[in-house]
C-alpha cells in the first residue's frame, strides 16, 4: 500500500498562479496514472485531470497537470486563478487493485 | 450525456444491512466498470470498491471487505452496493462513478460522478 500526501490548504489571490502538490510515499509516481478532482461545498467531485495531464471537455485550460519523478510527486497547476475555482481538490491514483486519494486540498482565493 | 444517479441511502442500525443503487444512464454501462467512493462527514474521499464491465472483476477496499460488496446488473444498467454489518463509520456520502472504459479495472479511475446518496448508521 502506499499514501498521496497533499499541502493541507493553499492559496492566491485572483490571477495568480496556484500549484498543488500530490507526493507518493511508495512506489514510482509515473508508473501509474494521476488524477485530480475538484469538489466545491455541497457538491459532489468533478474530474479536471486525468492520465496524468490530460482535461476533460469542458474544463478550461487555466487547469494543468505534471508529474515529476525526481520528487515522485505530481502538481495541479491553475494559472490566472478565479473565485470560482475555490474548492477542495483530491488526487488519486492506483497500484494493483487498490486505488488510492489524497488527504485533499483546500483552495482559498482572496 | 453520462447521468449516475444514487438511491437506497438512509438512517441504520449498526450490524443492519443496507442496499445501495446507481441507475446509469447515457452512455453503454455493459461496456464501463464502475466504481463506488464514500466521503464521511467533514472528511476526505475514500475508495470503497470497483467492478470490471461484465462483472468478473471487483476489488473492494480492506476497511470494508466481507462487509460490503458491488455488483451490478448490465441488463437494468444499475450498480449496486450491498452494505452488511454496518458499522457507525460506514456513515458517509456514497459515490457512484463511471470507468473511464479500461477493460483491466485495475487500471481504471473514477472518471464522471454521480451526486451521491447519504448513508448514516446510528442507533
Amino acid at each position: 500500500n502506499f499514501m498521496l500526501a497533499q499541502p493541507h490548504s493553499v492559496s492566491g489571490s485572483p490571477g495568480k498562479t496556484v500549484t498543488i502538490s500530490c507526493t507518493r510515499s511508495s512506489g514510482n509516481i509515473a508508473s501509474n496514472y494521476v488524477q485530480w478532482y475538484q469538489q466545491r461545498p455541497g457538491s459532489a467531485p468533478t474530474t479536471v485531470i486525468y492520465e496524468d495531464d490530460q482535461r476533460p471537455s469542458g474544463v478550461p485550460d487555466r487547469f494543468s497537470g505534471s508529474i515529476d519523478s525526481s520528487s515522485n510527486s505530481a502538481s495541479l497547476i491553475i494559472s490566472g486563478v478565479r473565485t470560482e475555482d475555490e474548492a477542495d481538490y483530491y488526487c488519486q491514483s492506483y497500484d494493483s487493485s487498490e486505488k488510492v486519494f489524497g488527504g485533499g486540498t483546500k483552495l482559498t482565493v482572496l | 450525456q453520462v447521468q449516475l444517479v444514487e438511491s437506497g441511502g438512509g438512517v441504520v442500525q449498526p450490524g443492519r444491512s443496507l442496499r445501495l443503487s446507481c441507475a446509469a444512464s447515457g452512455f453503454s454501462f455493459s461496456t464501463n466498470g464502475m466504481h463506488w467512493v464514500r466521503q464521511a462527514p467533514g472528511k476526505g474521499l475514500e475508495w470503497v470498491a470497483s467492478i470490471s464491465y461484465d462483472g468478473g472483476q471487483k476489488y473492494h477496499a480492506d476497511s470494508v471487505k466481507g462487509r460490503l460488496i458491488v455488483s451490478r446488473d448490465n441488463f437494468q444498467n444499475t450498480l449496486y452496493l450491498q452494505m452488511n454489518s454496518l458499522r457507525v463509520d460506514d456513515t458517509a456520502v456514497y459515490y457512484c462513478a463511471k470507468d473511464p472504459g479500461y477493460v483491466d479495472i485495475r487500471s481504471g479511475y473514477p472518471h464522471a460522478w454521480g451526486r451521491g446518496t447519504t448513508v448514516i448508521v446510528s442507533s
